[in-house]
């Protein structure tokens, strides 16, 4: 069955530093996605990806954050300046139709977790 | 806004036991799908089940199941035969059928399964 891959599965980072991290969405998918999940918390969603732009972002997803699909396989997200409450799992998700071909669903990615230090 | 609600933060059930978790929604749209993924110690977000809000018959996976009540806005997720494996964060999602390229998933900040051998 076709997955989601995220690189670096686990990443420590000073603070201050900029990090990039890493998704290879399933290769027919559209839209694509990342979520993050602070330790103990619920999943929230951060940004959506679509036709080479964001169709949507939360609060979280400020200045410090970007997304790009450069190479039309990757999709990355970069943080610029990291700080201590960045620390989380970030997952990504890619989904296939918008309307009800699939279900709907979302494959996600296993995840990176990001500790800022 | 939509919102998702799991007022149960933890449950336990025996081995091969049944287990009911409970989950309500706030929408005012008509069409939208539900969502139960499965996320354990590995942290990986693993979908279990969804549902067409359309559909007025309960999806079911194997040994999942759901109720799904439009009226009263509730998705609660059965699992029969409880098994160690089941062990793991269980969390409710919401998506719209409308907004194209957005429709973010909206999460319920979990119910924590425990499976007693």
């Amino acid at each position: 069955e076709p997955e989601v891959t995220q690189t670096p599965s686990h990443q420590v980072t000073q603070m201050g530093q900029e990090v990039i991290l890493r998704c290879v969405p399933i290769s027919n998918h559209l839209y694509f996605y990342w979520y993050r999940q602070i330790l103990g918390q619920k999943v929230e969603f951060l940004v959506s990806f679509y036709n080479n732009e964001i169709s949507e972002k939360s609060e979280i997803f400020d200045d410090q954050f970007s997304v790009e699909r450069p190479d039309g396989s990757n999709f990355t997200l970069k943080i610029r300046s990291t700080k201590l409450e960045d620390s989380a799992m970030y997952f990504c998700a890619s989904r296939f139709l918008r309307g009800t071909g699939q279900g709907g669903g979302y494959t996600f990615g296993s995840g990176t977790r990001l500790t800022v230090v | 806004a939509q919102t998702v609600t799991q007022s149960q933060p933890e449950m336990s059930v025996q081995e091969a036991e049944t287990v009911t978790l409970s989950c309500t929604y706030d929408t005012s749209e008509s069409d939208y799908y539900l969502f139960w993924y499965k996320q354990p110690p590995s942290r990986q977000m693993i979908l279990v089940i969804r549902q067409e809000a359309y559909k007025q018959q309960n999806a079911t996976e194997n040994r999942f199941s759901v109720n799904f009540q439009k009226a009263a806005k509730s998705f609660s997720l059965k699992i029969s035969d409880s098994q160690l494996g089941d062990a793991a964060m269980y969390f409710c999602a919401y998506r719209s059928a409308y907004g194209g390229a957005t429709n973010k998933l909206i999460f319920g900040t979990g119910t924590l399964l425990a499976v007693q051998p």
